[in-house]
């Protein structure tokens, strides 16, 4: 059973608009997020993150809302760049009293940012 | 520049032959994670490490071994690949709460 799901395969955009990535999670121990762009024959590099006692928190460019009543996240891309085009995955983690578990990824969502 | 390197990039290997995926990071973490991941398709976490000489299986099985002798170093094995080993191998770190992980390069490994 996933425990965090990304139900968008794919998204496209147009080069200057946002970008909404949208992620549920099931288990409500997890108490930190994050957000990963991975190319393609590349790793994934960290993104953006947010602790689950924030709703939002803004780098740049990204911005990463959390409602924890609903479980669920999202990442804003503003304005979108044809560089962003990429596979975006969410993960979230549990830390059960100082001791961290293994991160847990979605799916992800591959974004096409068209010029 | 990457912390965590991993090697070779690219390997292409015959069918029945022994591979070692090498993964190195120099941020002293203590744990460290092997994933694979087919094109288009979700990570898969096969092995990882809490610290020196422990090793876990991870939520997808495989085929592969690990070994942690040193804590910067974590390669993978396979003892026979086939072409269902066809994929591509993610080695991450990470540093304790909240860090998230670091991930390396990536290996990608096709089997003929």
């Amino acid at each position: 059973d996933q425990q965090v799901k990304q139900n968008s395969p794919s998204l496209s955009v147009q080069e200057g608009r946002i970008s909404i990535l949208n992620c549920d999670y099931t288990n409500s121990m997890f108490d930190y997020f994050l957000w990963y762009k991975k190319y393609p024959a590349e790793g994934p590099t960290f993104l953006i993150s947010i602790s689950s006692i924030k709703d939002k928190n803004e780098d740049g460019r990204f911005t990463v809302f959390l409602n924890k009543s609903a479980k669920h996240l999202s990442l804003h891309i503003v304005p979108s760049q044809p560089g962003d085009s990429a596979v975006y995955f969410c993960a979230a983690i549990t830390n059960y009293g100082g001791s961290q578990g293994n991160l847990i990824f979605g799916k992800g969502t591959k974004l096409s940012v068209k010029p | 520049e990457a912390d965590i390197y991993q090697t070779p990039r690219y390997l292409v290997i015959g069918t029945g032959k022994k591979i070692t995926l090498e993964c190195s990071q120099t941020m002293g973490h203590d744990k460290m994670y092997w994933y694979q991941q087919d094109p288009g398709m979700e990570l898969h976490l096969i092995h990882y490490s809490y610290g020196v000489n422990s090793t876990e299986k991870g939520d997808l099985s495989s085929e592969s071994t690990v070994s942690r002798i040193r804590t910067e170093h974590f390669p993978l094995t396979l003892e026979s690949a086939r072409p269902s080993h066809t994929s591509q191998y993610l080695c991450a770190s990470s540093g304790g709460l909240n860090y998230g992980y670091t991930f390396g390069s990536g290996t990608r490994l096709t089997v003929v």
